[in-house]
C-alpha cells in the first residue's frame, strides 16, 4: 500500500524566512497531494493541495511542488509569519479508495 | 461551505464503559465518512471507512468488536467504542466525502479520556 515520509519532524525558521517541508510517497498511483496545517486540539485544515497533473501551484505566501517521477511533493511558505506556528501534514491518496495516507507531520516554530 | 458537526468535543468515561461520538453533516450528504484517531504529537491514524449503508471497513489492527461504525443515513456516522480502556484515551475526528472528486470535511474531533 501506499507509504508518506515526510521530513523534518521540526523546523525552527527566524519571523520573514521561508519554510520547505517534503514529502515522499510510494504508490505512482497517488494523484492528489494536500497539505493541512493542524494546531493544537483542532482538526487538520486544508492549505494547498495538488493534483497529479500539475507540477506547482501557489496560492499567496504558500506553494506546493510536484515531481511525479521522483515521487515526491514539497510545500514552500515564504515570508513566515508567527501565526505560521503549527503542525504540518502532507497526505497522498488516489481516486480508487479516496482514503488519505498521513506523513507523520512537521512542527513549524517561527521564532520572532 | 460544507460543515461536519462532531459531538462531543470532549468526554471522560470510565473504563469499561461505552462512548458514543457523532458525525453530522450539516449541508451536504455525506457518502462516505472517514475515522481517524490521533495520538500526542502524532499523525492521523485511518481506522475505518464507511459508505452510507454498507459495513464499515476497518484498517488492519482495528477491532471491528470494539469501534462499531454506524452510517445509516448520509448525513450521521457514528463511532462507539466499547468497553472502554485508557489506552483507547485519544483524539477521535472524523471526516466526509461527498460523492467523488476530492475533498474532505473534517469534523472537530472529540478528545475521548478514560480514567
Amino acid at each position: 500500500g501506499e507509504n508518506v515520509e515526510q521530513h523534518p519532524s521540526t523546523l525552527s525558521v527566524q519571523e520573514g524566512d521561508s519554510a520547505v517541508i517534503k514529502c515522499t510517497y510510494s504508490d505512482s498511483a497517488s494523484n492528489y497531494f494536500p497539505w493541512y496545517k493542524q494546531e493544537l486540539g483542532k482538526r487538520p485544515q486544508l492549505i494547498i493541495d495538488i493534483r497529479s497533473n500539475v507540477g506547482e501551484k501557489k496560492d499567496q505566501r504558500i506553494a506546493v511542488t510536484l515531481n511525479k517521477t521522483a515521487k515526491h511533493f514539497s510545500l514552500h511558505i515564504t515570508e513566515t509569519q508567527p501565526e505560521d506556528s503549527a503542525v504540518y501534514f502532507c497526505a497522498a491518496t488516489m481516486d480508487s479508495n479516496y482514503q488519505l495516507i498521513w506523513g507523520a507531520g512537521t512542527k513549524l516554530i517561527i521564532k520572532p | 461551505g460544507a460543515v461536519v458537526s462532531q459531538h462531543p468535543s470532549w468526554v471522560i468515561c470510565k473504563s469499561g464503559t461505552s462512548v458514543k461520538i457523532e458525525c453530522r453533516s450539516l449541508d451536504f450528504q455525506a457518502t462516505t465518512m472517514f475515522w481517524y484517531r490521533q495520538f500526542p504529537k502524532q499523525s492521523l491514524m485511518l481506522m475505518a471507512t464507511s459508505n452510507e449503508g454498507s459495513k464499515a471497513t476497518y484498517e488492519q489492527g482495528v477491532e471491528k468488536d470494539k469501534f462499531l461504525i454506524n452510517h445509516a443515513s448520509l448525513t450521521l456516522s457514528t463511532l462507539t467504542v466499547t468497553s472502554a480502556h485508557p489506552e483507547d484515551s485519544s483524539f477521535y475526528i472524523c471526516s466526509a466525502k461527498q460523492g467523488a472528486g476530492w475533498g474532505y470535511t473534517f469534523g472537530s474531533g472529540t478528545r475521548l479520556t478514560v480514567v
